[in-house]
Order: structure tokens, then C-alpha cells, then sequence
């Protein structure tokens, strides 16, 4: 089974300065329509998640543009530019898989204000 | 502006049938792909499936045999049924709308179902 691996999963930040959250696939993420489909999500206290980032790099509207995401294959990489007390909460990284359908959610990394 | 929001039963028991619906506001549950997802401490963020009105549903594999996800097009709402529930099965249930083939772009506030006798 495909796993998401994310790194680090605790992630105390000071404001202002910048964040970065690596999600690490077990297999290639290319697809057979050539896409990737990796997306990121931000889900704040007691709020359900929201999606930030879809296609390894597409911000969703909406979001700031101090989130940003790259990678290819099996490495991908969340940066905020500078952190903000809002971003504080829990990162997901999320695969989807097209035949046979199938979703794969990271298990999380938790960002906080130092 | 699209809303969904879960309803259902917060305690099942242990061996029975947890049901839940997804109600939508803006967007008709004939016009999109639409997700159940759990998230537990145990097993973090969990896709159950999806469905499309005018196509078969898809399941987690891990759970295809106990789910049926189905829709009420009258009433524009989205079902979750899951048999042989046991303690495993205790999370906050989401239901979402699929964006794209990928990501999950509107998400219903969740519902607390705890398994338990």
C-alpha cells in the first residue's frame, strides 16, 4: 500500500521567519495521465481541514500566496514564505490515485508559534 | 456559496449500523463528485469513499466490505452507511466535495460518532 510520510511532524516556528513540511511518497505519484495529483491541506483548531494547495503546486483560491508547494515523483515540499499566527495548526499531504480510485492522507504536521 | 453539513447519531453500538447524511446548500449533489472522509487520534485522515449520481461508487478498500455511500437526489443529500461498526470505527465524519479528480475543496464542520455499548 502506498504510504505518505511527512517530516517533521512537529514544526515550532517564529513569526515572521519561514516554514517548510517534506511529504514523502513510497511510490511515484505520476499517474497515467501524466499528472500528479499531491495536494496540501491546513486544518486549524477545531475546524475541518481546507484545502491550500492542489497538483503539487496550485494555489487554491483564496489561499495566500506565502504558500507555496513543489516536488515530483515522490518528494514534495510545503513552504510558507513567512508564518503568520493564523497558519498555526496541522498539515496534510494528500494523494490521489486514479484507477482505482484511492486517497492516501499524510499523517499530519503540527505547526506552532515559538 | 456551497455548504454541507453532516447529521447523525453520536453513539452507535458496538456490532450495529452507523448512518449518517451530508445536507448541501448551493450546489446540487447531482453536480459533483462527493467524499465521506474520517479523521481519528488512531488512524489521522481517512477516505471512505465517494459517489456520483450517475455512476457507481468507490470505496476504501479497507472498508469496502461494510460502506454503501448513496445520495437522495429529492432531498440533495449524501448518505453513509457503514455495517459491523466496532471501536475502531469512533471518529469525527466528514463529508466533502471532490475537486477536480483530487483534492477535497469544501468540507462539511464533521460529526462525532463514538462506538461504544
Amino acid at each position: 500500500d502506498l504510504v505518505l510520510t511527512q517530516t517533521p511532524l512537529s514544526l515550532p516556528v517564529t513569526l515572521g521567519q519561514p516554514a517548510s513540511i517534506s511529504c514523502r511518497s513510497s511510490q511515484s505519484l505520476v499517474q497515467s495521465d501524466g499528472n500528479t495529483y499531491l495536494s496540501w491541506l491546513q486544518q486549524r483548531p477545531g475546524q475541518p481541514p481546507r484545502l491550500l494547495i492542489y497538483k503539487i503546486s496550485n494555489r487554491f483560491s483564496g489561499v495566500p500566496d506565502r504558500f507555496s508547494g513543489s516536488g515530483a515523483g515522490t518528494d514534495f515540499t510545503l513552504k510558507i514564505s513567512r508564518v503568520e499566527a493564523e497558519d498555526v495548526g496541522i498539515y496534510y499531504c494528500l494523494q490521489a490515485t486514479q484507477f482505482p480510485p484511492m486517497y492516501t492522507f499524510g499523517q499530519g504536521t503540527k505547526l506552532e508559534i515559538k | 456559496q456551497v455548504h454541507l453539513q453532516e447529521s447523525g447519531p453520536g453513539l452507535v453500538k458496538p456490532s450495529e449500523t452507523l448512518s449518517l447524511t451530508c445536507g448541501f446548500t448551493g450546489a446540487s449533489v447531482k453536480s459533483y463528485y462527493w467524499s465521506w472522509i474520517r479523521q481519528s487520534p488512531e488512524n489521522g485522515l481517512e477516505w471512505i469513499g465517494f459517489f456520483f449520481y450517475t455512476a457507481r461508487a468507490y470505496y476504501n478498500p479497507s472498508l469496502k466490505s461494510r460502506v454503501t455511500i448513496s445520495a437522495d437526489l429529492a432531498k440533495n443529500q449524501l448518505s453513509l452507511r457503514l455495517t459491523s461498526v466496532t471501536a475502531a470505527d469512533t471518529a469525527v465524519y466528514y463529508c466533502a466535495r471532490l475537486y477536480g479528480n483530487d483534492a477535497f475543496d469544501i468540507w462539511g464542520p464533521g460529526t462525532m460518532v463514538t462506538v461504544s455499548s
